[in-house]
């Protein structure tokens, strides 16, 4: 089992603000990684695949870097419909595993 | 565009099982992969098993191998997660999502990211 670590579970900070949240993977995935937003009662949405890649829609604020065991979500300046939780998960193994997630919260 | 809509909420006893239905509208999904992830109360998201419906290719979580079934009608492009033996700690939202794609290497199916959601069906298990 591939396992997933992110950090830090809670995040405060305000709009405008410029946040990294930060997925460490057990064993080297190369670039098989993607980040989800969830909003309470909601689905989770894709926010970005392949560790870097934009999925179509998403807001350019959000980036995302890293290659084998360490990868980084940032948003460059946060807007209010941004405070929301924020997972990674890997899809390098055949047992697709999440992070337990970020909670981004106003400050 | 590709919607996923799932069956409604269930309540269940300790011991017996929920199906709960995934039907694409919009598109058809038999070519893709569809996962079950569910997500218990005020917890993250786990990766339940996923299923080819072309192929009817089934993989699961080695978590809940053999009380968790997915199976997929593609003529009525719907997908279906059986869980038995429920116990409290199923108590969960379950989600299916579509993959964006799927490729086949060294004898095994590998799903990429999950592109689209069902709407999430609350399974309660209380006796």
């Amino acid at each position: 089992v591939i396992w997933m670590t992110q950090s830090p579970s809670l995040l405060s900070a305000s709009t405008g603000d410029r946040v990294t949240i930060s997925c460490r993977v057990s064993q080297d995935i190369s670039s098989s990684l993607a980040w989800y937003q969830q909003k309470p009662g909601k689905a989770p949405d894709l926010l970005i695949y392949g560790a870097s890649t934009l999925q179509g829609g998403v807001p350019s604020r959000f980036s995302g870097s890293g290659s084998g065991t360490d990868f980084t979500l940032t948003i460059s300046r946060l807007q209010s419909e941004d405070f929301a939780t924020y997972y990674c998960q890997q899809y390098y193994n055949v047992t697709y595993t999440f992070g337990q997630g970020t909670k981004l919260e106003i400050k | 565009q590709v919607q996923l809509v799932q069956s409604g909420a269930e309540v269940k006893k300790p011991g017996s099982s929920v199906k709960v239905s995934c039907k694409a509208s919009g598109g058809t999904f038999s070519s893709y992969a569809i996962s079950w992830v569910r997500q218990a109360p005020g917890q993250g998201l786990e990766w339940m098993g996923g299923i080819i419906p072309v192929f009817g290719t089934t993989n699961y979580a080695q978590q809940l191998q053999g009380r968790v079934t997915i199976t997929a009608d593609v003529l009525a492009n719907t997908a279906n997660m059986e869980l038995s033996s429920l116990r409290s700690e199923d108590t969960a939202v379950y989600y299916c999502a579509r993959h964006s794609h799927w490729n086949y290497r060294f004898n095994y199916y590998y799903f990429h990211s999950m592109d689209v959601w069902g709407q999430g069906t609350t399974v309660t298990v209380s006796s």
